[in-house]
């Protein structure tokens, strides 16, 4: 079984302050890497994608991949109010067609002003 | 560009009927992925569809089908349903980076 896993937190961040969320998957030829956002209520909102080690930077946003660990972070910086939200770890294995994605059960980030 | 739009937005159902789902991709988007969540299982993977054909499946019954139409329009049918099958139904839509884009969903609730 092929497995996702992340913090169910919720991980509580003051604002302005860097929020880290960790994700670990269990399939080791897993190719491609997502974080997506959920808003209470919302579908995902895809926010960043990462196919190889090493670090993304996009705005505020920066995801980190470790495949030799099985690792991918994110983290958030100077947070906002409307960063508050859960943050689903979504991982694609590359073998069976790019529209079949394995979630964690997601990450939920409260941001407090 | 339009996104995803599934419709309906929000139905109610009783056990034993069925229903079907409708899904319209973001343009130039032939691979089309239904999801379903729920509080307590997270999202899970139904089905992809691509080029008309069926790509790949979950773990699901065989009352959860679906079939995609030429204009990459898709469709999705759960039969004689469950209370269990109360869940945000999600489409999905992606290129071959893998990046997929959900529409707002679609809400069943299974009386």
């Amino acid at each position: 079984q092929k497995e996702v896993e992340q913090n169910s937190g919720p991980l509580s961040v003051p604002e302005g302050a860097i929020a880290s969320l960790n994700c670990t998957y269990s399939d080791r030829g897993s190719q491609s890497f997502f974080w997506y956002r959920q808003y209470s209520g919302k579908s995902p909102e895809l926010i960043m994608s990462i196919y190889s080690n090493g670090d993304k930077e996009d705005g505020r946003f920066t995801a980190q991949l470790n495949k030799a660990s099985q690792y991918v972070s994110l983290l958030i910086r100077d947070s906002q109010p409307s960063d508050s939200a859960t943050y689903l770890c979504a991982v694609n294995s590359g073998v069976e067609g790019w529209g079949k994605l394995q979630f964690g059960a997601g990450t939920q980030v409260v941001v407090t002003p | 560009k339009a996104g995803v739009t599934q419709t309906p937005r929000y139905l109610i159902k009783t056990r034993g009927q069925q229903v079907t789902l409708s899904c319209s991709p973001i343009s130039g988007h032939r691979s089309v992925s239904w999801y379903q969540q729920t509080p307590g299982q997270g999202l899970q993977f139904l089905f992809e569809y691509f080029s008309e054909t069926q790509r790949n499946k979950g773990n699901f019954p065989g009352r959860f089908s679906g079939r995609q139409f030429s204009n990459s329009r898709s469709e999705m049918n759960v039969s004689t349903l469950e209370l269990g099958d109360s869940a945000l139904y999600l489409c999905a839509t992606g290129l071959s980076t893998g990046e997929l884009f959900f529409g707002e969903g679609s809400r069943l609730t299974v009386l």
